[in-house]
């Protein structure tokens, strides 16, 4: 089967890091990807790993280890707007299908 | 300028009957999909196309039929709707798969 790992919920205080982790088990590899969704919105593609070690963009990292078959994503300075749901997804046996993992909600306070 | 747009945004209708919803992208994109988001938020994807030629068809139900008449619009038509359809229906495109653009999505519910 195809499955991918992440937590279900993550806090954190505005101004802060943090670290969103997710494990997969694909028959297939061609890369990771992270989406940020905000409630009632649409899915927006936030980073992409094919090879390993970190990706930074702006406030937004995201790190693949194959080996490990983990990746994580990485927000610094965490402000109020960061408050959303976060979506590993691996492109596994098609380089087009996306396999999504059920998603974090994170939830910045004050 | 949308770049990936979905009608109607809202969609209410009755066990039984049959409904569409339409897909368009103005990015140029070859490839476009359709996902199904439940109440939990999970994304899973139904259908893709490429140039018009079906390329990922999940397990999903007969009665949902995607169709792309040229390769900037595609369409999911759903017959005899069930209370287990009721989702966000996402639409998505892509150039080669690696960044997948999302429409607002279409809130089916079925009573």
């Amino acid at each position: 089967g195809q499955s991918l790992e992440q937590p279900s919920e993550v806090t954190a205080v505005e101004g802060a890091i943090v670290q969103i982790n997710c494990t997969y088990q694909t028959s297939g590899f061609y890369g990771l990807s992270w989406y940020q969704q905000h409630d009632g919105g649409a899915p927006t593609f936030l980073s992409y790993n094919a090879l390993d070690g970190l990706e930074e963009t702006g406030r937004f990292s995201s790190f693949l280890s194959r080996s490990d078959s983990y990746g994580y994503l990485l927000l610094q300075e965490l402000q109020m707007k960061d408050s959303a749901s976060y979506f590993c997804a691996v492109r596994g046996d098609s380089s087009y299908k996306l396999i999504f993992g059920s998603g974090t909600r994170l939830l910045v306070r004050p | 300028d949308t770049a990936v747009s979905q009608t109607p945004k809202y969609l209410v209708t009755q066990m039984g009957n049959d409904k569409s919803i339409k897909c368009e992208q103005n990015l140029g994109h070859d490839t476009m999909y359709w996902y199904k988001q439940d109440s939990k938020k999970f994304l899973k994807i139904m259908f893709s196309y490429n140039n018009k030629e079906l390329i990922i068809n999940e397990t999903v139900p007969n009665r949902f039929s995607p169709k792309s008449p040229d390769k900037a619009h595609l369409n999911l038509h759903i017959n005899s709707l069930e209370l287990g359809d009721s989702a966000v229906y996402f639409c998505a495109s892509s150039q080669v798969g690696v960044e997948q653009f999302f429409g607002p999505g279409t809130r089916l519910t079925v009573l």
